[in-house]
C-alpha cells in the first residue's frame, strides 16, 4: 500500500471548516483513500473513502486532486467534539484486508 | 448491543498469569481483526480472520494466540506476557464480498497493563 503523509498536528476554530490535507504521490490506480478518525484512547472511527471523484457524506467531505496524489479531507462546521488524530490510509479495495496506520494529524478543535 | 463490542475494557495481569480478551460483533460482517496501539506509537495489525479462518500473522508472539470460533466473535489469549506487551488493544470487522473489503469498524479497545 501506498505510504502517506500528514501534517502532524493543526488546529482549528469552533464552527468553522477544518481542511486536513493528506499527500499520497505513490498512489497507485487501484488504491483508494480512506480517512479515520481516533478520539482519544477509543477505537478508531471510519469517515470516509473515495477513489476519484470527490464523495460527500454526513461527516465529512472528500476533495481528491485530479492527478490523485494528495487529497483534502474537510469537517464543515468542526467541533469540540471532532478534537481527535485524524488517519489518512490509502489501500487497494480488491483482497487487502489490512489497514496500515502513520502517525496522523493531531486537529484540536479551539472554542 | 450495536457495533463492535470489547470486554474487559480495563485489564491488569502479571507476567505468569492467563487472560483472554473477547470481542463480539453484530454488524453481521465476514472478517475480524486485532490490533495493539502501544503509547505514541501507530496502530498495528496482529492478526486478520476472514470467513473464520486466519488469512493474517503479522509476526505476532507466539504469547498471543487468537481463536475465531465463529464469524460473530474473535478472542486474544493472553499468557506470559512481557511488561512492553501493556497497550491498548484493538477489534475491528469488516464485510468482505467476493474480492472487495469493506471498511473497518472498531471497538473500543481493551486496556491491558502488564505487571
Amino acid at each position: 500500500d501506498a505510504k502517506t503523509t500528514q501534517p502532524p498536528s493543526m488546529d482549528c476554530a469552533e464552527g468553522r471548516a477544518a481542511n486536513l490535507p493528506c499527500n499520497h504521490s505513490t498512489i497507485s490506480g487501484n488504491e483508494y483513500v480512506y480517512w479515520y478518525r481516533q478520539i482519544h484512547s477509543q477505537g478508531p472511527q471510519y469517515i470516509i473513502h473515495g477513489l476519484k471523484n470527490n464523495e460527500t457524506n454526513e461527516m465529512a467531505s472528500l476533495i481528491i486532486t485530479e492527478d490523485r496524489k494528495s487529497s483534502t479531507l474537510i469537517l464543515p462546521h468542526a467541533t469540540l467534539r471532532d478534537t481527535a488524530v485524524y488517519y489518512c490510509i490509502v489501500r487497494v479495495a480488491m483482497g487487502a484486508q489490512k489497514l496500515v496506520f502513520g502517525q496522523g494529524t493531531r486537529l484540536t478543535i479551539n472554542p | 448491543e450495536t457495533g463492535v463490542t470489547q470486554t474487559p475494557r480495563h485489564l491488569v495481569m502479571g507476567m505468569t498469569n492467563k487472560k483472554s480478551l473477547k470481542c463480539e460483533q453484530h454488524l453481521g460482517h465476514n472478517a475480524m481483526y486485532w490490533y495493539k496501539q502501544s503509547a505514541k506509537k501507530p496502530l498495528e495489525l496482529m492478526f486478520v480472520y476472514s470467513l473464520e479462518e486466519r488469512v493474517e500473522n503479522n509476526s505476532v508472539p507466539s504469547r498471543f494466540s487468537p481463536e475465531c470460533p465463529n464469524s460473530s466473535h474473535l478472542f486474544l489469549h493472553l499468557h506470559t506476557l512481557q511488561p512492553e506487551d501493556s497497550a491498548l488493544y484493538l477489534c475491528a470487522s469488516s464485510q468482505r464480498t467476493g474480492v472487495f473489503t469493506y471498511e473497518q469498524y472498531f471497538g473500543p479497545g481493551t486496556r491491558l497493563t502488564v505487571t
